[in-house]
């Protein structure tokens, strides 16, 4: 059984760095083709795709915050960490990590999800 | 890159079929196979209920359909249950290393 679960502070303040922790277990991030993703959620808007890495340390950005965030990852501990410089208000969402099974690169799905983690930004 | 277009709602009664549409341009959704969509109850994490445009993972029921028609993916909830009713979002691949997601669809079962 596959499972991951977020980790991290809910308040930061304005400018400050975020720095979330995704814990995962029922699957290894050295299996080819294996990746997992971070995927935030403002409050009742839609999904927004942020970083993805894979098992060959590979990494992908969301281009309109590439400059801020970095994905990385411990595989000795099962851990993916993500780091978001320059916080604001409107980066006020739930963070969710997700496993990416398999396929072609360009083929990016994700199953399963962790449950997320809210973080507000606020001063 | 824009957010892929979604209608906001959609509805259908139990027992009826029901479409969701996800609106790209050539560069994503007309351009690969490479269309997922999520479900997603209030207060829950997103679940996986189609992949590579039409494939269905295991433990989704087969009530559950993907297609997609030039730069046009859908959803199609056949035989709906009171337990569908939830947010629907597409995610397609865009080119360049980038991903992105629909705006949402909130099914409501009449």
């Amino acid at each position: 059984q596959i499972t991951l679960k977020e980790s991290g502070p809910t308040l930061v303040k304005p400018t400050q760095t975020l720095t979330l922790t995704c814990t995962f277990s029922g699957f290894s991030l050295t299996t080819s083709g294996v990746g997992v993703a971070w995927i935030r959620q403002p409050p009742g808007k839609a999904l927004e795709w942020l970083a993805l890495i894979y098992w060959d340390d590979d990494k992908r950005y969301s281009p309109s915050l590439k400059s801020r965030l970095t994905i990385t990852k411990d595989t000795s501990k099962n851990q993916v960490v993500l780091t978001m410089t320059n916080m604001d208000p409107v980066d006020t969402a739930t963070y969710y990590c997700a496993h990416r099974p398999w396929g072609a690169k360009a083929s990016n799905w994700f199953d399963p999800w962790g449950q997320g983690t809210l973080v507000t930004v606020s001063s | 890159q824009s957010a892929l277009t979604q209608p906001p709602s959609a509805s259908g009664s139990p027992g009826q079929s029901v479409t969701i549409s996800c609106t790209g341009t050539s560069s994503d959704v007309g351009g690969y196979n490479y269309v997922s969509w999520y479900q997603q109850h209030p207060g829950k994490a997103p679940k996986l209920m189609i992949y590579e445009v039409s494939k269905r993972p295991s433990g989704v029921p087969d009530r559950f359909s993907g297609s997609k028609s030039g730069n046009t993916a859908s959803l199609t909830v056949s035989g709906l249950q009171a337990e569908d009713e939830a947010d629907y979002y597409c995610n397609s691949y865009a080119g360049s290393n980038n991903l992105i997601f629909g705006g949402g669809t909130k099914l409501t079962v009449l």
